[in-house]
């Protein structure tokens, strides 16, 4: 059974760098067929897509976001992350990380989620 | 970018009876639709794939229709774990993956 966390800082301050890892565990990123994202739900909102990372480091992002988005992984640690830089107050929201087919991207695992914070 | 507009948005339902959700796409995404269900302080969950493929481990009373730009998620009977946000989620348009806005379904 395959299971994600998220780990980082809950409050980041406004034009700081948001980071976040995801660990993991129950499979190997290594392993391929897998893409590897990032979501994220503002307060009561609706769900929407950061990006993505593969394992051999290939990466998309959403347009919307792509100018301050980074996705990077660590095999060795099976872990992936995230950093979003220049945050605002807009950019309060739960980050999930999530695993999609890189044939399908619906995502069939998630983590539990981080709500992070920015405010001064 | 294809948007997903879902109705209603909040659906009162009585324990018990059945549950229609709606999800129209903005232009056609073939049958590349999933269904995820959200309870309060969760991650969304899995519920149906290619639109109306169940999950591993979802009950039956949870089905999936529809092609093109019109989808329903049907629940035949609520129970009482039921009640939460559905979100649907197409993966035709590709890099460009979108969610619809949600549906609450509440107790009646």
């Amino acid at each position: 059974q395959v299971q994600l966390q998220e780990s980082g800082p809950g409050l980041v301050k406004p034009s700081q760098t948001l980071s976040l890892t995801c660990t993991v565990s129950g499979g190997s990123i290594s392993s391929g067929g897998y893409y590897w994202s990032w979501i994220r739900q503002h307060p009561g909102k609706g769900l929407e897509w950061i990006g993505y990372i593969y394992y051999s480091g290939s990466t998309y992002y959403n347009p919307s976001l792509k100018s301050r988005v980074t996705i990077s992984v660590d095999t060795s640690k099976n872990q992936f992350s995230l950093k979003l830089s220049s945050v605002t107050a807009a950019d309060t929201a739960v980050y999930y990380c999530a695993r999609s087919s890189q044939y399908y991207v619906y995502f069939d695992y998630w983590g539990q989620g981080t709500l992070v914070t920015v405010s001064s | 970018e294809i948007v997903m507009t879902q109705s209603p948005a909040t659906l009162s339902v009585s324990p018990g009876e059945r549950a229609t959700l709606s999800c129209r796409a903005s232009q056609s995404v073939s049958s590349n639709l999933a269904w995820y269900q959200q309870k309060p302080g969760q991650a969304p969950r899995l519920l149906i794939y290619g639109a109306s493929t169940r999950a591993t481990g979802i009950p039956a009373r949870f089905s999936g229709s529809g092609s093109g730009t019109e989808f329903t998620l049907t629940i035949s009977s609520l129970q009482s774990e039921d009640f939460a946000v559905y979100y649907c989620q197409q993966y035709n348009n590709w890099l460009t993956w979108t969610f619809g806005q949600g549906t609450k379904v509440e107790i009646k």
